[in-house]
């Protein structure tokens, strides 16, 4: 199995700052995804990125993808306490899946 | 509304007493999974389905059983619960490697 490394695990900031999250790996992939579960509710896909060095913006998130494939970060600007969640990074190949633990965010108001 | 589906929700049963979680999707998917999520553990596959009647292992299959008799349903059965199988469990199903989960079914096993 694929390993999927996610920093920080937790994160607790104010309403307005940056934050950055970070999923490692020491293989290849062919695609990462990124997801967002809140509590009690299953995950929701934000993004999927697949070109080395793609970046792709959703809103105040951006999320790019290494040169290499091999990692990937997802930068949130001006935090919302609204962006408070688990975020998930993961990877799908012909059914078989892989998940980092995740990162819990909480944004204080 | 495209959505995957899970019953029951919420689950507290015995050792031993067999259980079926069932799963369904409207999107016609072909990639359906089972995970289970525990803390500190993350989010780990259980069992996957690549079209109906295929069916492979993932990472945690030990005590489950699943079927795709039907491209929309892949119930997750467990023949004898034990304990150690209480977990937070979400169905996905997929088209390629963009997942779609259902709500979740937390199960408690006493």
């Amino acid at each position: 199995t694929q390993l999927l490394e996610q920093s920080p695990q937790f994160l607790s900031i104010q309403e307005g700052e940056n934050l950055t999250v970070y999923c490692n790996s020491s293989s290849v992939f062919s695609s990462l995804q990124w997801y967002r579960q809140e509590p009690g509710e299953g995950p929701v896909l934000l993004v999927t990125v697949v070109t080395g060095g793609e970046v792709k913006k959703l809103k105040r998130l951006t999320f790019q993808f290494g040169d290499a494939r091999k990692d990937s970060s997802l930068h949130i600007t001006a935090a919302q306490p609204g962006d408070t969640g688990l975020y998930l990074c993961g990877n799908t190949n012909a059914g078989k899946s892989t998940f980092g633990d995740g990162t819990t965010l909480t944004v204080k108001p | 509304e495209a959505q995957v589906t899970q019953n029951p929700r919420y689950l507290i049963t015995v050792t031993g007493k067999k259980l079926t979680v069932t799963c369904s999707q409207n999107m016609n998917h072909e990639y359906m999974s089972w995970y289970r999520q525990d803390p500190g553990l993350g989010l780990r596959q259980i069992y996957y389905s690549m079209n109906v009647e295929v069916t492979d292992k993932g990472d945690v299959p030990e005590g489950y059983k699943v079927s795709r008799k039907e491209k929309r349903n892949f119930p997750l059965i467990l023949e004898s619960p034990s304990p150690n199988q209480t977990s937070l469990y979400f169905c996905a199903s997929s088209s390629s490697y963009e997942q779609y989960f259902g709500p979740g079914t937390r199960l408690t096993v006493t």
